[in-house]
């Protein structure tokens, strides 16, 4: 079972940030949080990923909280093609726990 | 470029008629992944080659098998699909570098079984 919890779907308008929220209260030491996202009748896109510290790269920007127990994935100015599905995963070490095992996500929709 | 390649975008294919979905990648990764993906809901792990190691999820069905003949090509054999197994299929790969490795898609290969 996945092992976070995101609101199903939310809105933006077009050039605001988008926030998007994720729970994953039951992390381990040793998970990094993983975000991609998935853009209508396309492959999953990696998009950025953490363990402890915030991180920012030209896509995005996360936030993970000190307790680590939630994150928020930023996108600075959203276009409308930043329309789809994102999806939050933890993901740890070798093994079967190394696989990126997808939760439900959130639809993000960007609006003119 | 493309990196991760699958064939066809479209397949059709009977109810019970054996049906072969293949994946090839650029990367030169070790690990390639397949995913189903059924409308609205999110990619399922049907399994994954660690080089030539195989590795099964313990809830995909004895209908789906794999092969793997080297690095770049990885194929996903359906024996006898059934309606229930019409879906998107994505194939994806990872390099060895880390936990942190990322994984690249394949565009998908929409299957559906009349």
């Amino acid at each position: 079972d996945a092992k976070t919890t995101q609101p199903p779907s939310m809105d933006c308008a077009e050039g605001r940030a988008a926030n998007l929220p994720c729970n994953h209260s039951t992390i381990s030491g040793n998970e990094y949080v993983y975000w991609y996202r998935q853009i209508h009748s396309q492959g999953p896109q990696y998009i950025i990923h953490g363990l402890k510290n915030n991180e920012t790269n030209e896509m995005a920007s996360l936030i993970i909280t000190e307790d680590r127990k939630s994150s928020t994935l930023i996108l600075p100015h959203a276009t409308l093609r930043d329309t789809a599905v994102y999806y939050c995963i933890v993901r740890g070490g070798g093994g079967s726990q190394g696989n990126l095992i997808f939760g439900k996500g959130t639809k993000l929709s960007v609006k003119p | 470029d493309a990196m991760v390649i699958q064939n066809p975008r479209y397949q059709v294919t009977q109810f019970g008629k054996p049906v072969t979905l293949s994946c090839s990648q650029t990367l030169n990764h070790n690990v390639m992944y397949w995913y189903q993906q059924k409308s609205s809901q999110a990619p399922k792990l049907l399994f994954h080659y660690y080089d030539k190691d195989f590795n099964n999820e313990a809830d995909t069905p004895d209908n789906f098998q794999s092969r793997r003949p080297n690095t770049s090509f990885c194929f996903l054999d359906i024996r006898s699909p059934g309606l229930g197994d019409a879906a998107m299929y994505l194939c994806a790969t990872s390099g060895l570098s880390g936990v942190w490795e990322k994984l690249f898609f394949g565009s998908g290969t929409q299957l559906s079984v009349l």
